[in-house]
């Protein structure tokens, strides 16, 4: 099992152009997210998605969109790059299980991370 | 706002030593907590968690303990090694929230001298 894999590792883009980010999961996970990385402020959820289907805003989801494309895959979109979205950007996922104590299934595993730069 | 809290940025330790990372927590409704470790350049790793219901967890050389009066954990590294030098994020979540969704601290940047 790969686990969680994002592409690209890299990315430089221009202030104002368009890319996405790729994200795939093969644990046939319920639940996926996206967060960014600054120093100094920690992991910030920008969307997830709870289920196939759904899509929610998490604490800093301006300028960006998502998409679930399917159980497998979740993709960040950033139509107008700034440079204010320079930052390290992870996806994750969980199972999402039914809950109970303790279970593990409440963990989030997460992929290496796109270092994006807007210049 | 920021719900989950670590202070204290970074913390030098030396090999065989204890680590000891503190977290603390404002709202209320959270009821579980997991601590993750970061290398650079990689993603998170989960490390051990810990629900409500107990005030302890252990899995080998590291313990998380839980002070929910006082909302506050703590993670325990005994003996600290080399490899643990890492960027430690304590996060807490809401199991009643259904969507599993963690608020997560700045993170402890750990470094362990041999």
């Amino acid at each position: 099992n790969a686990g969680v894999t994002q592409t690209p590792k890299f990315q430089v883009l221009k202030t104002g152009q368009s890319m996405t980010l790729q994200c795939a999961q093969d644990m046939n996970h319920n639940s996926m997210y996206w967060y960014r990385q600054d120093p100094g402020m920690g992991l910030r959820l920008i969307y997830y998605s709870a289920s196939e289907g759904t899509t929610d805003k998490g604490e800093v989801p301006n300028g960006y969109n998502v998409s679930r494309l399917n159980k497998r895959e979740f993709s960040l979109r950033l139509e107008s790059a700034a440079p204010s979205q320079t930052s390290v950007y992870f996806c994750a996922s969980s199972s999402g299980a039914s809950r109970g104590p303790g279970g593990k299934s409440y963990e989030q595993y997460f992929g290496p991370g796109t270092r994006l730069t807007v210049t | 706002d920021q719900q989950v809290k670590q202070n204290s940025p970074s913390l030098s330790v030396q090999e065989g030593r204890i680590s000891i990372l503190n977290c603390d927590y404002t709202n209320s409704m959270f009821d579980y907590f997991l601590w993750y470790k970061k290398y650079p350049a990689e993603g998170p790793t989960f490390l051990i968690s810990i629900s409500s219901i107990k005030d302890k967890n252990e899995d080998g050389r590291f313990t998380v303990f839980l002070n929910k009066s006082a909302k506050h954990l703590s993670l325990h590294i005994v003996p600290s090694q080399p490899g643990d030098s890492a960027v430690y994020f304590c996060a807490a979540s809401s199991l009643s929230g259904g969507n599993n969704r963690l608020a997560f601290g700045k993170g402890n940047q750990v470094v362990v001298i041999p």
